[in-house]
């Protein structure tokens, strides 16, 4: 059966300091990979998807970027975080036409 | 771009009360997904509906596509506390080879025990 594992669970950076978020998949392959942002009580907002090996669509100009080094792993990374970059970070797969299966996400606090 | 509403943004029921969501899309869709996202947990995909028309039913959750394929509801009879949570309705823009899904703004319920 597929996984999906996404870590670490929490973690709080200071301002500044450099981000990396790992997201792994099981049990399929050449999934489209996602990464969304969810602040405190809205919706998700969609930073970066990938269909492919070294195939990133950016959603949302930031400071942040996102990598597909291996064809089920996805990486999310910052090289100087924000109080703004705050925020619920969950990564998802899905095969086109079926539903997205998202992990357990990592909460993330920039003080 | 493609916008997904839904309404309303907050939800209070008392426990037993029937609650329903409604998601409105822009434009038109090729299916329509919904998701449940408990308190502090991840989405959690629940169903995709494909035709227009469509019903579907899961226990007390029912969910219903539009006949133009532009708006979808999701109903809950007789509402528990295991309810709890924020409802999405997702879709993809009706074109060939669209990748990703557009989430809605999201329903969050909560039941008055």
């Amino acid at each position: 059966s597929q996984t999906i594992h996404q870590w670490p669970a929490t973690l709080v950076q200071p301002v500044g300091s450099p981000l990396s978020l790992e997201c792994t998949v099981e049990g399929t392959s050449n999934p489209n990979l996602y990464w969304y942002r969810q602040a405190a009580g809205r919706g998700l907002q969609l930073l970066f998807y990938s269909v492919g090996i070294g195939q990133i669509s950016s959603e949302v100009p930031q400071n942040l970027s996102a990598s597909r080094p291996q064809d089920r792993q996805f990486i999310l990374s910052s090289k100087k975080l924000l109080l703004s970059d705050s925020g619920f970070y969950l990564c998802a797969w899905s095969v086109y036409g079926y539903g997205y299966t998202f992990g357990s996400g990592t909460r993330l606090t920039v003080v | 771009g493609q916008q997904v509403m839904q309404i309303p943004q907050y939800q209070h029921v008392q426990e037993g009360e029937d609650f329903t969501t409604y998601c409105n899309s822009s434009t038109t869709l090729s299916n329509i997904q919904w998701y449940k996202q408990r308190p502090g947990g991840h989405p959690v995909f629940l169903i995709q509906l494909v035709k227009s028309g469509e019903v579907k039913k899961q226990k007390r959750l029912t969910f219903q596509f539009g006949e133009a394929k532009k708006n979808s509801s999701l109903h809950i009879t007789a509402t528990q506390t295991t309810d709890v949570g924020t409802y999405f309705c997702a879709g993809y823009v009706d074109n060939f080879g669209n990748e990703k899904l557009t989430f809605g703004t999201g329903t969050r319920l909560t039941i008055i025990p």
